[in-house]
């Protein structure tokens, strides 16, 4: 069953703190996206992660992959209000389907 | 540069009524597809078209038809609402099947079946 896993499904966090994200997926794809949602709007595109071992960061968020692990992290350093917002990852099964994950809704207070 | 561009951005349709979700994309994208997203479910694939003339099924396939007649458009039908198809439908599109950049998503229609 194609699957795509995140934990957590909701994190409130206090701005200045760190925390990451868990991305689980069940296939051997080695593509795997990140996407930012706030509330009634469409999705951002974050990260393109195209290989094993593949790291990239924009500001306080960094994002990583293992393909061997089927995992992916998107780790925030040092939380800010802006980041609140919902987070997906999504991997690419089959080089055809794009499979989310159900979302991370973050929530970061002073 | 438009983007991805989806109309209407909300509709409210009876059961059994049919309507046409737009989609359009002024990228030359090759791969289009089609989303919808629910409380709880993130985003779930209802169909997709790796180009022109050239469709094929997701996870949730079932009430919507799917037809791409030319690189620009991919327009989702559904014959016969039902309330179960209440959700946002969101509308993608990336330059190729490989998405080495990643997906574009249009802004989204947030359609109620009453």
């Amino acid at each position: 069953e194609l699957k795509v896993e995140q934990n957590p499904l909701f994190l409130s966090m206090q701005e200045g703190k760190n925390y990451t994200i868990y991305c689980n997926y069940s296939t051997t794809s080695d593509r795997l996206y990140w996407y930012r949602q706030d509330p009634g709007k469409s999705l951002e595109s974050l990260f393109v992660l195209l290989s094993n071992g593949a790291v990239k960061q924009e500001g306080r968020l960094m994002a990583s992959l293992d393909t061997k692990a089927r995992l992916s992290t998107l780790h925030i350093t040092a939380a800010v209000h802006d980041l609140s917002a919902t987070y997906f990852c999504a991997e690419l099964y089959n080089t055809d389907k794009l499979i989310f994950g159900t979302g991370t809704r973050l929530q970061v207070f002073p | 540069n438009a983007g991805v561009t989806q109309t209407p951005k909300f509709q409210v349709l009876k059961t059994g009524q049919s309507m046409t979700l737009q989609c359009a994309q002024d990228m030359n994208h090759e791969y289009m597809s089609w989303y919808r997203q629910d409380p709880g479910m993130g985003l779930r694939l209802i169909h997709y078209s790796v180009g022109a003339g050239i469709t094929d099924q997701g996870e949730v396939p079932n009430g919507y038809n799917v037809s791409r007649s030319t690189t620009e458009d991919f327009p989702l039908r559904l014959l016969s609402a039902a309330p179960s198809q209440t959700s946002v439908y969101f509308c993608a599109s990336s330059y190729s099947r490989e998405a080495l950049s990643g997906y574009t998503f249009g802004s989204g229609t947030r359609l109620t079946v009453v």
